[in-house]
């Protein structure tokens, strides 16, 4: 069974603090996207990632960066939490290079809450 | 550039009454068209997609869509729902040329008993 986990389901932090959230897939799976999803505004790319060190802005990057050092793991950053970044972060997973036909496969989610 | 537009946010409906939630889309370059679903507190999950071929596709648990060129939407029905339905629903579309895949607001289903 094809798998993509995120390390925390829910997660507290205060303004200012600098958080990481996790996210591995065990399907060699090329293709690794962070989304935020708010009610109302669906999901939002922030950043993705077509293979390993390689990174490209999504179209909600600011105050956000990632770091992809293997193939099956895929990091969001957040430099300096604030109340604003409270959301539900999914991370998804994509076979092929250029493969817009396949599926993404999903993480549970993050809820983060910054207060 | 793709956009989506899901036109309601919500839709209640009684067990095993039809339904149908709407999804209209703006592109400038062919696309290929997809629904999600979520179930509470779980990811996303693909449902159904459109790549090319028969406008009419169909989903394993009796949910189909149908890619109409002209009217630019891709609408996902049911016959008859079950109170399992409930979830939330997101319509997605990719530029057969491009990378991204863009997703719309999502509609939320509840089915009552």
């Amino acid at each position: 069974d094809v798998k993509v986990t995120q390390s925390s389901r829910y997660l507290v932090k205060r303004t200012g603090e600098k958080v990481f959230l996790e996210c591995v897939q065990d399907m060699d799976h090329e293709n690794m996207f962070w989304y935020r999803q708010d009610p109302g505004l669906g999901l939002r790319l922030i950043y993705f990632s077509y293979d390993v060190k390689m990174k490209e802005k999504g179209d909600i990057p600011e105050g956000y960066s990632v770091s992809r050092e293997k193939k099956e793991r895929f990091s969001l950053i957040l430099e300096s939490a604030s109340t604003n970044q409270t959301s539900m972060y999914l991370c998804a997973s994509r076979r092929g290079r250029d493969s817009l036909w396949n599926e993404q496969f999903f993480g549970p989610g993050t809820r983060l809450t910054v207060l | 550039a793709q956009s989506v537009t899901q036109l309601d946010s919500q839709v209640p409906v009684f067990e095993e009454a039809p339904v149908e939630l709407r999804c209209n889309y703006s592109s400038s370059v062919s696309v290929y068209l997809f629904w999600y679903v979520q179930y509470p507190n779980q990811g996303l999950q693909l449902l159904l997609k459109y790549l090319s071929g028969s406008t009419l596709v169909e989903s394993i648990n009796g949910f189909e869509a149908e890619f109409n060129k002209s009217q630019t939407s891709f609408h996902l029905r049911k016959p008859s729902v079950h109170i399992s339905d409930t979830a939330e629903y997101f319509c997605a579309v990719s530029g057969t040329g491009g990378f991204k895949t863009i997703f719309g607001a999502g509609t939320r289903l509840f089915v009552k008993a």
